[in-house]
């Protein structure tokens, strides 16, 4: 059974980085043909893509955070790692990893974290 | 870009009634969307992919279906454990997920 721990600061300062670490346990990060994902919930709000890498690492990020967000694999520990600079309140959510897998037609999302708060304050 | 509009917001039923819950695109998005429970502290699950094939463990109560732009998903009646948020998700450009709907008892 594949199973998903996110870990990292749950505060961080504003116009600072903010670092998450996702352990993938149960299975290989580099086995199969996944999209290691981060998604984001704001309280009270609902589920935004932030971006994944797939076992080759190749990374694809969501548009509206460009160029402040970095995925990345570390194979040697099974770990993927988000890292988002420049953090405002907005960036202030639940945190999750997952883990995308082709199934039937299509990728979708099977397997999740249990998310890590974090929020951006001084 | 395209935008998901779940529908209603909140739901609001008895143990034992049938849910229905949409989910619109504003643009086609073929048969790519997906439906996810959440409940209070949880991660999402997946309960539906490809629109209407329910994932590995959902039981039978839960259906999905649509096309183009107009997405159902359906409990038929409703057990204890199903009240929460339930969101959908189709993949265009990158994935994206509807605002939600709250299922409530009633």
């Amino acid at each position: 059974q594949v199973q998903l721990q996110e870990s990292g600061p749950g505060l961080v300062k504003p116009s600072q980085t903010l670092s998450l670490t996702c352990t993938v346990s149960g299975g290989s990060l580099t086995s199969g043909s996944y999209h290691w994902t981060w998604i984001r919930q704001p309280a009270g709000r609902g589920l935004e893509w932030i971006g994944h890498i797939s076992n080759s690492g190749t990374t694809n990020y969501n548009s509206s955070l460009q160029g402040r967000v970095t995925i990345s694999l570390d194979t040697s520990k099974n770990q993927f790692s988000l890292k988002l600079s420049s953090v405002t309140a907005a960036d202030t959510a639940l945190y999750f990893c997952a883990r995308d897998s082709y199934i039937g037609s299509y990728y979708w999302f099977d397997y999740w974290g249990q998310g890590t708060l974090v929020t951006v304050s001084s | 870009e395209i935008v998901l509009t779940q529908s209603p917001a909140t739901l609001s039923l008895s143990p034992g009634e049938r849910a229905t819950l949409s989910c619109r695109a504003s643009q086609r998005v073929s048969s790519f969307l997906a439906w996810y429970q959440q409940k209070p502290g949880q991660a999402p699950r997946l309960l539906i992919y490809d629109t209407s094939n329910r994932a590995t463990g959902i039981p039978p109560r839960f259906s999905g279906s649509g096309s183009g732009t107009d997405f159902t998903l359906t409990i038929s009646s409703l057990e204890p454990e199903d009240f929460a948020v339930y969101y959908c998700q189709q993949r265009s450009n990158w994935p994206l997920f509807g605002g939600g709907t709250k299922v409530e008892i009633k």
